[in-house]
C-alpha cells in the first residue's frame, strides 16, 4: 500500500457517459496530482492542488474536470471523453517543502 | 519549458549484470532529480533522487550520477535481479517541492534470468 489510493482501477465508458475517478492520500501531504500516462510518451502533468487550491491547469480539455475538496481527496470528473482519452491516470501526492511524489496505482480508462 | 530526454527506451540484461539508463535536461535552472521505478499494474514509485549540490548517490544495488555541467544524469543498477524488470523514469524540476517535474519517457528494462 502506498498511501495513495485510487477508484476505480479500470473504468470502461461510452463516450456519452459521466464518471469519476477517485483519489485519496494518507500521508498528510499538502499537494495532490492528476497525471495522464500513456503507451511511448512521458507522463503528462494534468491538474495540480495546492492546499485544496488548484494551482496549474495544464491545458487540459474541458471534459476532464478536477475537484479536491480536502487535502485528503481529489476527483477526476469525466464527461463526454474521446477515444484518445484512453489510458492510466495516476493521482499522486507530496509534501510541500520536501520529498518526491507518491504515486496511486492508477485507474485505467478505456472510451469506447 | 524543461525537456527532459531519457535513453534508451528498451534495455535488456543478463541477470547479474549491471544496467545504465540516461537523462538529459535543457533547463541549467533545474536543482533535482529523482528517479521513479514502475511495475506491471501498479504507479512509479521514487527509488532514489539526487540534488545538484551532490555528484553521486548511492543506494545498495542503485546509484545515480549527475553532471550539471554536460546536463545529464545517470541511473545505474549493478548485479540485476530479477525483480529490478520494470520501467523506470527520470525527471527533472527546480526545487525538490516544485510541482513541475519533467519526466522522461520510461525504459522498460528487462532481466534475463
Amino acid at each position: 500500500e502506498t498511501g495513495v489510493t485510487q477508484t476505480p482501477r479500470h473504468l470502461v465508458m461510452g463516450m456519452t457517459n459521466k464518471k469519476s475517478l477517485k483519489c485519496e492520500q494518507h500521508l498528510g501531504h499538502n499537494a495532490m496530482y492528476w497525471y495522464k500516462q500513456s503507451a511511448k510518451k512521458p507522463l503528462e502533468l494534468m491538474f495540480v492542488y495546492s492546499l485544496e487550491e488548484r494551482v496549474e491547469n495544464n491545458s487540459v480539455p474541458s471534459r476532464f474536470s478536477p475537484e479536491c475538496p480536502n487535502s485528503s481527496h481529489l476527483f477526476l470528473h469525466l464527461h463526454t471523453l474521446q477515444p484518445e482519452d484512453s489510458a492510466l491516470y495516476l493521482c499522486a501526492s507530496s509534501q510541500a517543502g520536501g520529498g518526491g511524489y507518491t504515486f496511486g496505482s492508477g485507474t485505467r480508462l478505456t472510451v469506447v | 519549458g524543461e525537456n527532459v530526454e531519457q535513453h534508451p527506451s528498451t534495455l535488456s540484461v543478463q541477470e547479474g549484470d549491471s544496467a545504465v539508463i540516461k537523462c538529459t535536461y535543457s533547463d541549467s535552472a533545474s536543482n533535482y532529480f529523482p528517479w521513479y521505478k514502475q511495475e506491471l499494474g501498479k504507479g512509479p514509485q521514487l527509488i532514489i533522487d539526487i540534488r545538484s549540490n551532490v555528484g553521486e548517490k548511492k543506494d545498495q544495488r542503485i546509484a545515480v550520477t549527475l553532471n550539471k555541467t554536460a546536463k545529464h544524469f545517470s541511473l545505474h543498477i549493478t548485479e540485476t535481479q530479477p525483480e529490478d524488470s520494470a520501467v523506470y523514469f527520470c525527471a527533472a524540476s527546480k526545487e525538490v517541492s516544485d510541482y513541475k517535474l519533467s519526466f522522461g519517457a520510461g525504459t522498460t528494462v528487462t532481466v534475463r534470468a
